[in-house]
């Protein structure tokens, strides 16, 4: 079936750096999204991408929509403790599949 | 309401027994879905609403699972005989239509351990 490969799975950074992350498929997506999940909540919408090379920030936040339409990725410029979590990438139109997540850490 | 609300929060059940999970949507979102994330897993589709009826169920996974909608908004999903396979958190989520223009607001998530 369909999956989205999600990476890296999990990485330490220090506060102040910027991360990267992204997420690659088989097959072509009309519409991708990146959700942050807190622990013991559900995930949370961060930004949407709904046009082949779009290039979208949400603060601190940047994401692009690849222009095969089979892959995405989410930056996250000068990190602050606060953005640990599990980042999932998300692609579909109705129904969305998810990517098995990015548990970001960062070290004060 | 203001978000998406789900009930219980946390639920132990025992091996064979039936739960009920419940979802209450954002006021006036038309679209329901469930989803359901295993330990440090993804999030796994399970069936979505339009309205009360449910035009994909594709991804409930087996017989024992059930879900319904009423009155365009609550919704509940049942396991019926649990198994400790089916120990994981349930995320309902809602969208204003079909897809959503801006994803899915998703709930807090209901977590499940069958023992």
């Amino acid at each position: 079936g369909q999956q989205l490969n999600q990476s890296p799975q999990s990485m330490f950074i220090q506060e102040g750096e910027d991360v990267s992350m992204n997420c690659t498929s088989s097959s072509i997506f009309n519409t991708w999204l990146w959700y942050k999940q807190d622990p013991g909540e559900g995930p949370v919408l961060l930004i949407a991408l709904y046009k082949a090379g779009e290039l979208t920030s949400n603060g601190r936040l940047t994401a692009q929509f690849g222009i095969t339409r089979k892959d995405s990725f989410l930056n996250i410029s000068a990190s602050i403790p606060s953005d640990v979590g599990i980042y999932f990438c998300a692609a579909g139109t109705y129904k969305y599949i998810f990517g098995t997540g990015t548990r970001l850490k960062v070290l004060a | 309401g203001a978000g998406v609300s789900q009930s219980p929060s946390n639920k132990v059940t025992e091996k064979g027994k039936d739960v009920e999970l419940r979802c209450d949507p954002i006021s006036g979102h038309t679209a329901l879905y469930w989803y359901r994330q295993s330990l440090g897993q993804g999030l796994e589709f399970l069936i979505y609403f339009q309205g009360n009826s449910a035009p994909d169920k594709s991804g409930l996974p087996s017989d024992r699972f059930s879900a319904e909608r009423t009155g365009g908004s609550v919704s509940t999903l049942t396991i019926q005989r649990t198994q400790q396979e089916d120990s994981a958190v349930y995320l309902c989520a809602s969208s204003l239509g079909l897809g959503g223009t801006y994803g899915y607001t998703f709930g807090s998530g209901t977590r499940l351990t069958v023992v």
